[in-house]
């Protein structure tokens, strides 16, 4: 398997506009979290999925903030209007419940908003 | 609550020689698991060692092993003959109630 695949590695968009981060999870794996990476607030869970459907969303920063999960193989984070401070790295891991439920990350995006 | 609490932010180690990192946490609850991740400048998070709370058996792995007092909520990381590939930042992972929660690291630095 080839682990769990996000893109961009990198993106760099300006104040205001649309940004969308991708992952694919997995294959077989019922659980997808999205977490943000800051040097202030070190690694935030954002929200996590169970098969498909999500399930605590609580970490989500502010309504600006969307993830979906239309398939088991496919995710993904908006952030509409980005702003400055939302730059980070966001990572999507994986895991699954009836194996060893370690979480498997992707290599992360850096996002950064001038 | 579910926490995890990392109080060493950097630490020191010459090539070779071993070095622990501390971790507590706190969960009222008596089944979850623990981990240990590292992140080397990479930035990859990498699954260094796995330990389920049900286990009473400290877990190893080559070179690395873990110090689990469940009692005391205390899950301390030993790295023996550290190498300069060990320099990273390690995270203590508390898994329960479906969720991963995180400690705020420690920065290890492998002097040669």
């Amino acid at each position: 398997d080839a682990g769990v695949i996000q893109s961009p590695r990198h993106e760099v968009t300006e104040m205001g506009q649309e940004v969308t981060l991708r992952c694919k999870p997995i294959s077989g794996h019922d659980y997808l979290f999205w977490y943000r990476q800051t040097m202030m607030r070190g690694l935030e869970l954002l929200i996590y999925f169970n098969n498909n459907v999500p399930i605590d969303d609580s970490g989500m920063p502010e309504d600006r903030f969307s993830a979906k999960m239309p398939n088991a193989s496919f995710s993904t984070l908006k952030i509409q209007p980005s702003e400055p401070r939302d730059s980070a790295v966001y990572f999507c891991a994986s895991s699954s419940r009836d194996k060893n439920t370690e979480a498997f990350f992707g290599q992360g995006t850096r996002l950064t908003v001038v | 609550a579910q926490t995890v609490t990392q109080s060493q932010p950097e630490m020191s180690v010459q090539e070779a020689e071993t070095v622990t990192l501390s971790c507590t946490y706190d969960t009222s609850e008596s089944n979850y698991y623990l981990f240990w991740y590292k992140q080397p400048p990479s930035r990859q998070m990498i699954l260094v060692i796995r330990q389920e709370a049900y286990k009473q058996q400290n877990a190893t792995e080559n070179r690395f092993s873990v110090n689990f007092q469940k009692a005391a909520k205390s899950f301390s990381l030993k790295i023996s003959d550290s190498q300069l590939g060990d320099t990273a930042m390690y995270f203590c992972a508390l898994y329960n109630f479906n969720k991963f929660y995180f400690g705020s690291g420690t920065k290890l630095n492998v002097k040669p």
